[in-house]
């Protein structure tokens, strides 16, 4: 099982609609998660962080994270042609092992 | 401006060759990592450095070493080990040990092999 898994996509959402991203992970010691942007041939940018269950929302992006069922997600509302990117998810464990771990992202296509 | 620079911004490389990619951050952070991206793929993880004077391998460490002499500079080098180099290398850095921060990127080093 790998460590970090993400539906490689593409994902096609219509401009103004929601698009989902989501995430699973392996190592239930893990505590920080983070989704990254990542347009073609740049480096990845971040988009939002979270460590506790629950929502956290940001303007247009919500990340909710689901400890229990080892479950990250990425909502972006009102989708933008600007939001067409591919989208990591990274998973921090603390402790003496600390590393960051990327999924292999999920391209998001908006359809304008 | 603190930041992550990464140098050069293309490479090229004749087979059997070392060559070095450079990582200079600013930002005073403890930890540095290296990742490897191949087309329409993820990162993965090459090396990383919790502290100055140490580093751990990652999940393809075969063929690459590096050096963390300094907290500002982790290069990394791509030994003629590597069997298949070509991708595009990219550094990050985050504040470190206690996990709860995320990994700043440089804007990467796209090495070809020729």
């Amino acid at each position: 099982q790998k460590e970090v898994e993400q539906n490689s996509g593409p994902l096609s959402v219509p401009e103004g609609a929601i698009a989902s991203l989501n995430c699973t992970y392996s190592d239930r010691g893990s505590q920080s998660f983070f989704w990254y942007r990542q347009y073609s041939g740049k480096s990845p940018e971040l988009i939002m962080f979270i460590y506790s269950n629950g929502d956290k929302e940001d303007g247009r992006f919500t990340a909710q994270l689901n400890k229990a069922s080892q479950y990250v997600s990425l909502l972006i509302r009102d989708s933008q042609p600007s939001d067409s990117a591919t989208y990591l998810c990274a998973v921090n464990k603390w402790g003496r092992d600390d590393k960051i771990i990327f999924g292999k992202g999920t391209r998001l296509h908006i359809l304008p | 401006d603190g930041g992550i620079t990464q140098s050069p911004k293309y490479l090229f490389r004749k087979e059997g060759q070392n060559v070095t990619l450079s990582c200079e951050q600013n930002l005073n952070h403890d930890a540095m990592y290296w990742y490897r991206q191949d087309p329409g793929q993820g990162l993965r993880l090459i090396y990383y450095s919790q502290i100055v004077n140490d580093f751990q391998k990652g999940d393809i460490a075969e063929g690459y070493s590096v050096s963390r002499e300094k907290k500002e500079s982790f290069p990394l080098t791509v030994t003629s080990a590597q069997k298949n180099p070509t991708a595009f290398y990219l550094c990050a850095s985050s504040l470190g040990t206690l996990g709860n921060t995320e990994a700043f990127f440089g804007q990467g080093t796209r090495l070809t092999v020729v």
